[in-house]
């Protein structure tokens, strides 16, 4: 068990440009959680996927932010003309479903730091 | 809709201190409680959970318990040490189709001093 991975680390990036960060989950879970988190506060809820479903978006998640889990195992998140409000860490998490871990214990990756300038 | 509040830091201890954390939590369901932590640098460790009303989770020496009367689950070690110092989250998770989707609370940074 690897973890859960995220790629890049950090990512800075001009404004207006689009930006695409990856996360691979521990291999065997199902959900996959995409969180946003700005200094000083806590992770906000973006979206979440059970296997290559997305099954609901927040209102946070504006027309720019699109995420996929095409196979049902990475997930990608992606930032269209980016603006300097998008700066934060963006953290991917996943669970696993059934009764031996069960559905709401999550694990988090290292997160991407994204800086747009 | 859900929200978590956590006691406003920094909290700054000396080795060995005891440490209370407050956190208390507004929920439409009935939710799993979780406190994670975060150390400079890292990301997000879960460190303790509860699932039901009463249960106290436990791990490292810290400890919490679903007050569901009071809609609290307070984090607590007896002894701190150095090592301790990190940022403390306190979060919920929804139940049934939502499980998993959680919301945090805003963190709580303890620093201790030798």
């Amino acid at each position: 068990d690897t973890g859960v991975s995220q790629d890049p680390r950090h990512k800075i990036t001009k404004r207006g440009q689009n930006v695409t960060f990856r996360c691979d989950p521990i291999s065997e879970h199902n959900r996959l959680y995409w969180y946003r988190q700005t200094l000083g506060q806590g992770p906000e809820f973006l979206t979440y996927f059970q296997n290559e479903a997305q099954l609901e978006k927040s209102r946070l998640l504006s027309d720019r932010f699109s995420a996929e889990r095409p196979k049902g195992s990475f997930s990608t998140l992606e930032i269209q003309r980016t603006e300097q409000g998008d700066s934060a860490m963006y953290l991917c998490a996943s669970s696993p479903t059934g009764t031996s871990g069960g559905v709401d214990t999550q694990y988090f990756g290292p997160g991407t730091r994204l800086t747009v300038l | 809709g859900n929200s978590v509040t956590q006691m406003e830091g920094p909290v700054t201890l000396s080795e060995e201190a005891f440490l209370t954390i407050n956190c208390t939590y507004t929920a439409t369901g009935y939710p799993s409680l979780f406190w994670y932590v975060q150390y400079p640098g890292e990301g997000l460790q879960l460190l303790l959970k509860a699932t039901k009303a009463d249960d106290k989770g436990s791990n490292k020496g810290f400890e919490a318990t679903y007050r569901k009367e009071t809609t609290s689950f307070h984090l607590e070690k007896g002894s701190v040490q150095v090592s301790d110092s990190a940022v403390y989250f306190c979060a919920l998770s929804e139940r049934g189709t939502n499980a998993g989707k959680s919301t945090f609370g805003d963190g709580t940074t303890l620093t201790v001093k030798p």
